[in-house]
């Protein structure tokens, strides 16, 4: 199985900083990777797939990087709004897994 | 517009069974595939269970291999989970998504397996 490992588990942050959220894969996952957003009692949002795209809708501070094993979720410049837990996910094979989350909490 | 619809979920004993649905709405059901993805209570996301378009192809979780088993019904634009033998730790939110990446996902369904 491919194992998802995100850093950091939690990140405390004040309303216009920048944040780098990281997800490293036990394997090469290519770009097969997505990024979700998700509120305490909300269904999870798509955020990034293909390691870099944004999804429709998603506002551009949001943004994504990386290939093969090492990817990073930004957030340019921190809002209100984005404070929630955030997930990697790799569909590259089965099981698909995600990471363990990074809890983005005010400062 | 894309809709995704469960019913089922509640309160079942260890070792009972449950039947989780999921109607679809807005798009050619039988085009995509679907996965099963649960959220136990505080903890992280779990996928658990993939059906091809089709339905030929089928993957599970080690967690739930041999005991849930999901299925579709193209003529009724519906995804099913059901599960069997459940135990105390199958306790979640259940989410039917469709593709990945899971652009649509279902609105969650409560599953407590409790004496």
């Amino acid at each position: 199985d491919i194992q998802m490992t995100q850093s950091p588990s939690s990140v405390s942050a004040s309303v216009g900083d920048r944040v780098t959220i990281s997800c490293r894969a036990s394997q090469d996952l290519s770009n097969w990777l997505a990024w979700y957003q998700q509120k305490p009692g909300k269904v999870p949002k798509l955020l990034i797939y293909a390691a870099s795209n944004l999804q429709s809708g998603v506002p551009s501070r949001f943004s994504g990087s990386g290939s093969g094993t090492d990817f990073t979720l930004t957030i340019s410049s921190l809002q209100p709004e984005d404070f929630a837990t955030y997930y990697c996910q790799q569909s590259t094979s089965f099981p698909w897994t995600f990471g363990q989350g990074t809890k983005v909490e005010i400062k | 517009e894309v809709l995704l619809v469960q019913s089922g979920g509640g309160l079942v004993q260890p070792g009972g069974s449950l039947r989780l649905s999921c109607a679809a709405s807005g798009f050619t059901f039988s085009s995509y595939e679907f996965s099963w993805i649960r959220q136990a209570p505080g903890r992280g996301l779990e996928w658990i269970a993939y059906i091809s378009s089709g339905g030929r192809t089928v993957f599970y979780a080690d967690s739930v291999k041999g005991r849930f088993s999901i299925s579709r019904d193209d003529d009724k634009n519906s995804l099913s989970l059901q599960m069997n033998s459940l135990r105390a730790e199958d306790t979640a939110v259940y989410y039917c998504a469709r593709d990945p990446p899971w652009r649509y996902w279902g609105q969650g369904t409560l599953v407590t397996v409790s004496s």
